[in-house]
Formats: structure tokens, C-alpha cells, sequence
């Protein structure tokens, strides 16, 4: 039983255009969310965060969208660049302060 | 990039066998992780320490065993592999835990087991 849910295994989209990737979680005292971009061969690294106390966190051009009533977050990377093609994770963390990680969205920026 | 090297970096082994993957840091942090990423899994936790010969399970602990003698080597164990633990391994470490701070991946290793 998945607690976080990355619905979309894969997405395209046109360079410069956004890129929106999605991620649901279960658990509505997860409180604590992080986004992970790994490229292939090498290990996840850290993007951008997200407190529950805050809906929206932004970091250049990457923005984390939080909705806690839904229980859904959303990643929008704005102008997608073809560095950008990579597997990105959603994380959220548990009581036990460990990260429950969703099973990737694989992102191809089309030239 | 934070100095986490895993050795090997790839490993072809028959079942029941034991085996061995070796997490360095040179970073002095506190914290290290061993994980597991599969198809439709994403990253799942196997074990974690928070100190030298301080060791805690994480959610997909049962074939594995772990050891940290020193700050800077995490060691984690299958004693007898079996074809269900064919996958990527990751080792991350973090000055605290992933709630305040960060984790940085090591490269991963790829173990397939036969």
C-alpha cells in the first residue's frame, strides 16, 4: 500500500514550455515534503522542499505546490530545459522522520 | 558532490551466497542510509544509522544486516541472497535526519542475483 503515489510513470513535454509533475500521499500527518531528480547511473539529489505550514516554496525555476486538503503536490519546472530530462521523486516523511519516497516520474524534455 | 563512494558498483551473484556492499564517506556525517529502488517501488529504506554502532531497520529490513564500526564506513550484508533482493542499492548520508537536513546518494550499486 503505497502512502505516496506518483501516478504518471513517464511525461513529455516541449523545451521552454512547463513542466508540471504530480505526487499524492495518503497519510494526512505527513508534514514534511521533498522533491529528488536522479539522472541514470547516478544517485537521487535533492531539488526543493516543502513544509506543511507553507503552500507554495520556490527556487529559481522550480516551484513546489502543496494543497494539504487534497493531499496532493505538485512540482512545475518553468522553461523546461533538456537538462531537465531525468526520473524526479516525490518524498514525504513519516513519524519516524524517514522518507517514504513515490515510484518516479520519468521527464523527457523534447528539443 | 558529497564524498560517498560504494563499492561495488556492480555484482552478479548466485543464490544463496553471501554478500557484501561497502558505503564510504569522507564527509564525517552523522547519519547513513541503505536503500533499495525498484520498478514501481521508488526508493525504499533497508537500514539507517545515526552513529557509530548505532543501527536501526527501516521498512524492508528482513534478509539484511548492517554494520558501522567506524563514522565512515556503513556496511550492509545479505547472508544468504536471494532473487527477490536483485536490485539498485543506494547508500546516502545526512548531518541529521532527513526532516532538517538533506540526504546525498552515492552513485548506487547494481546487484543482480542468479
Amino acid at each position: 500500500d503505497q502512502q505516496v503515489k506518483q501516478n504518471s510513470p513517464s511525461l513529455s513535454v516541449q523545451e521552454g514550455r512547463i513542466s508540471i509533475l504530480n505526487c499524492d500521499y495518503t497519510n494526512s500527518m505527513f508534514d514534511y515534503f521533498l522533491w529528488y531528480k536522479k539522472y541514470p547511473a547516478e544517485g537521487p539529489t535533492f531539488l526543493i522542499s516543502i513544509s506543511s505550514i507553507k503552500d507554495k516554496n520556490e527556487d529559481g525555476r522550480f516551484t513546489v505546490f502543496l494543497n494539504k486538503s487534497a493531499k496532493h503536490l505538485s512540482l512545475h519546472i518553468v522553461p523546461s530545459q533538456p537538462g531537465d530530462s531525468a526520473v524526479y521523486f516525490c518524498a514525504s516523511m513519516d513519524s519516524n522522520y524517514q522518507l517514504i519516497w513515490g515510484a518516479g516520474t520519468k521527464l523527457i524534455i523534447k528539443p | 558532490d558529497a564524498g560517498i563512494t560504494q563499492s561495488p558498483r556492480h555484482k552478479v551473484t548466485e543464490t544463496g551466497t553471501p554478500v557484501t556492499l561497502r558505503c564510504h564517506q569522507t564527509e564525517n556525517h552523522r547519519y547513513m542510509y541503505w536503500y533499495r529502488q525498484d520498478p514501481g517501488h521508488g526508493l525504499r529504506l533497508i537500514h539507517y544509522s545515526y552513529g557509530v554502532k548505532d543501527t536501526d531497520k527501516g521498512e524492508v529490513s528482513d534478509g539484511y544486516s548492517v554494520s558501522r564500526s567506524k563514522t565512515e564506513d556503513f556496511l550492509l550484508t545479505l547472508e544468504s541472497a536471494t532473487s527477490s533482493q536483485t536490485s539498485v542499492y543506494f547508500c546516502a548520508i545526512s548531518t541529521d535526519r532527513p526532516s532538517n537536513e538533506k540526504l546525498f546518494f552515492g552513485s548506487g550499486t547494481q546487484l543482480s542475483v542468479l
